[in-house]
């Protein structure tokens, strides 16, 4: 079974500081993506990567940005967190073919920013 | 540019109810269609997909759902709901660009 795994569950940090949330799949999927969860307004694509080091704006990716150095890793920075960044994190992925394989995702990590 | 509707916020049905829960898209092309759950304290997961063939697909956990093309609908349904269904439901007719805002399902006894 795929397991899609991001290191930390919950994670507190304060304004301004560089945030690092990690997520590694163990399946040799092609495909990684980071959303943010917020209640009344679902999964919004924040970065995509098809590749190694390929990467792809989704709907929302102001505040952050995204390494892709190895297949199994994808990491979302925050480069200065603010508040309004206070949110659930989902990293997800899946099998090459962009739009027609189905996703495995992460159990997410609840960040505050204080 | 690319849209996805669930009808339903938060949808409250006695156990044995049925259950349709609504979904319309706005894109011309191609679409691959999926529906997730997140049941409480879990990790999203895949309910079931549809690609081509048979409008009518099934799902784990007796799920279903229906797509009709003429009108970018892909509504979710179950015949008689039980308590273990309470959970949050994404239409992601767009996956992995777009996906609908959810609809939080509680089903009480």
């Amino acid at each position: 079974d795929v397991k899609v795994t991001q290191s930390s569950r919950y994670l507190v940090k304060r304004t301004g500081e560089k945030v690092f949330l990690e997520c590694v799949q163990d399946m040799d999927h092609e495909n990684m993506f980071w959303y943010r969860q917020d209640p009344g307004l679902g999964l919004r694509l924040i970065y995509f990567s098809y590749d190694v080091k390929m990467k792809e704006k989704g709907d929302i990716p102001e505040g952050y940005s995204v390494s892709r150095e190895k297949k199994e890793r994808f990491s979302l920075i925050l480069e200065s967190a603010s508040t309004n960044q206070t949110s659930m994190y989902l990293c997800a992925s899946s099998l090459g073919g962009l739009s027609n394989q189905p996703q495995h995702f992460g159990d997410g990590t609840r960040l505050s920013i204080l | 540019a690319q849209s996805v509707s669930q009808h339903n916020h938060h949808v409250i049905l006695s156990e044995a109810a049925s259950l349709e829960l609504g979904c319309n898209y706005s894109y011309g092309g191609t679409v691959n269609l999926f529906w997730y759950v997140q049941y409480p304290g879990q990790h999203l997961q895949l309910l079931l997909k549809y690609f081509s063939g048979d409008p009518l697909v099934k799902g784990i956990k007796g799920f279903e759902a229906e797509f009709i093309k003429s009108k970018f609908s892909f509504n979710l349904r179950k015949p008689s709901v039980q308590w273990s269904d309470t959970a949050e439901y994404f239409c992601a007719p767009l996956s992995p660009l777009v996906f609908g805002k959810g609809t939080r399902l509680s089903v009480i006894a």
